[in-house]
């Protein structure tokens, strides 16, 4: 079965702390895309990562992916409270027949106190 | 350059009703996927449309069914509405091949069954 697993699934944080959420996914894939979602809004897409040891970064964020081990975290750096968001990792899993399907993580609620 | 255009942004609809929801995609994209979002469930994968084809489907009841016209405008239906059927339901578009990079999505429908 095709699984996406984040974690933490929630955090709550300091501001002006660091800290790392993973993403970890079952099947072979070398796509993954991070998202950002406010509260009762859209996805907005943050990062997309195309191949392995990929990184990229945008003000306090950094996206890395290795998929050797299927993993990707998304570091924050310095949280403001501005990033209370939940967070979404999605994978590219390509099916036998060609066509792919895009599998999210169950996402992380991030909650940084001032 | 439009989004992803999703109508209507709020629906109240009687349990045993049936809904109509509406998504177009960005200029020039073929792909519309479509996903329920509930706080139990987290985002889940209803069914992919391209070129007016489905070409990927999730694990959901015949009630929800889709179409996609040839101007890659996408319909959803749900049948018979449970309670269980309530939720936020976003609509994404993609170029549709594998050298997409990720999904767009719209503001979404928040569908409440009474």
């Amino acid at each position: 079965e095709l699984k996406v697993e984040q974690n933490p699934l929630f955090l709550s944080m300091q501001e002006g702390k660091n800290y790392t959420i993973y993403c970890n996914y079952s099947t072979t894939s070398d796509r993954l895309y991070w998202y950002r979602q406010d509260p009762g809004k859209s996805l907005e897409s943050l990062f997309v990562l195309l191949s392995n040891g990929a990184v990229k970064q945008e003000g306090r964020l950094m996206a890395s992916l290795d998929t050797k081990a299927r993993l990707s975290t998304l570091h924050i750096t310095a949280a403001v409270h501005d990033l209370s968001a939940t967070y979404f990792c999605a994978v590219d899993m390509r099916s036998g027949s060609g066509t792919y399907k895009y599998i999210f993580g169950t996402g992380t609620r991030l909650k940084v106190l001032a | 350059k439009a989004g992803v255009t999703q109508t209507p942004r709020y629906l109240i609809k009687t349990r045993g009703q049936q809904v109509t929801l509406s998504c177009s995609p960005i200029s020039g994209h073929r792909s519309v996927s479509w996903y329920q979002q509930t706080p139990g469930q987290g985002l889940q994968f209803l069914f992919e449309y391209f070129s007016e084809t489905q070409r990927n489907k999730g694990n959901f009841p015949g009630r929800f069914s889709g179409r996609q016209f040839s101007n890659s405008r996408s319909e959803m239906n749900v049948s018979t509405l449970e309670l269980g059927d309530s939720a936020l339901y976003l609509c994404a578009s993609s170029l549709g091949t594998y050298l997409n990079y990720g999904y767009t999505f719209g503001s979404g429908t928040r569908l409440t069954v009474v």
